[in-house]
């Protein structure tokens, strides 16, 4: 069964601490993105990758660190220095930079 | 960076009602989607439009590329319970990298029976 997965689709963690959410995708895109989404709000690009081994700071880095050391997989991590961590991410792919672009099913980070 | 200006911002509605929503920029688009989110779930993308002018429709939803290139609309004709959700439009700016997409705020839809 083609797709995205997030996981998990919830997650709590108190302050200070660094958390990973994962994204993994069998569709055989080579492009993968992290986006951020607050209540009322339209999807900011945390960060973006063309290919493996590669990846490009979005408009609202700070915070966040990613890798991309396969292509099926694009983990991001929320570092204790992000200062307002509790949102939505999404994940998504496409089949190559600048082709429509596909989301996960994302997860709601609670931090406090 | 820069976000879309998407109108309206909420709308009520009635089943069977038609529906149109629109998303304009101030620079020019090689590309507009249009995608739909329900809560708590991630967007799924319902058109996505490459040309300047094309008119696309997806059963009872149709959207168009203005011809500026500035603009896109998604029109909903026959509405049903199930269309309630967020609608976003996203778009390639001419300018800058390919990967990039601007999203638009989104249009809150609701229908009541």
């Amino acid at each position: 069964d083609g797709g995205i997965t997030q996981s998990p689709k919830y997650l709590f963690r108190k302050e200070g601490q660094n958390v990973t959410l994962s994204c993994e995708q069998n569709l055989n895109h080579d492009a993968m993105y992290w986006y951020r989404q607050d209540p009322g709000q339209g999807l900011r690009l945390i960060y973006y990758s063309q290919i493996v081994n590669d990846f490009q700071k979005g408009d609202i880095a700070e915070g966040y660190s990613v890798s991309r050391e396969k292509k099926e997989s694009f983990p991001l991590t929320v570092t204790s220095a992000q200062k307002n961590p509790t949102a939505f991410y999404l994940c998504a792919t496409s089949l190559d930079p600048g082709y429509e672009q596909y989301f996960g099913p994302g997860t709601r980070l609670t931090v406090t | 960076g820069q976000q879309l200006n998407q109108s309206p911002q909420s709308m009520f509605i009635q089943e069977g009602e038609d529906v149109s929503m629109n998303c304009t920029s101030s620079s020019i688009f090689n590309t507009w989607l249009w995608y739909k989110q329900d809560p708590g779930e991630g967007p799924v993308l319902l058109i996505a439009l490459y040309k300047a002018g094309e008119l696309t429709s997806n059963g009872r939803l149709t959207a168009q590329f203005g011809i500026t290139r500035k603009d896109s609309f998604l029109n909903i004709s026959a509405s049903i319970p199930s269309d309630v959700g967020i609608y976003f439009c996203a778009g390639q700016p001419i300018t800058g990298t390919a990967s990039k997409l601007t999203f638009g705020t989104g249009t809150r839809l609701q229908v009541t029976l």
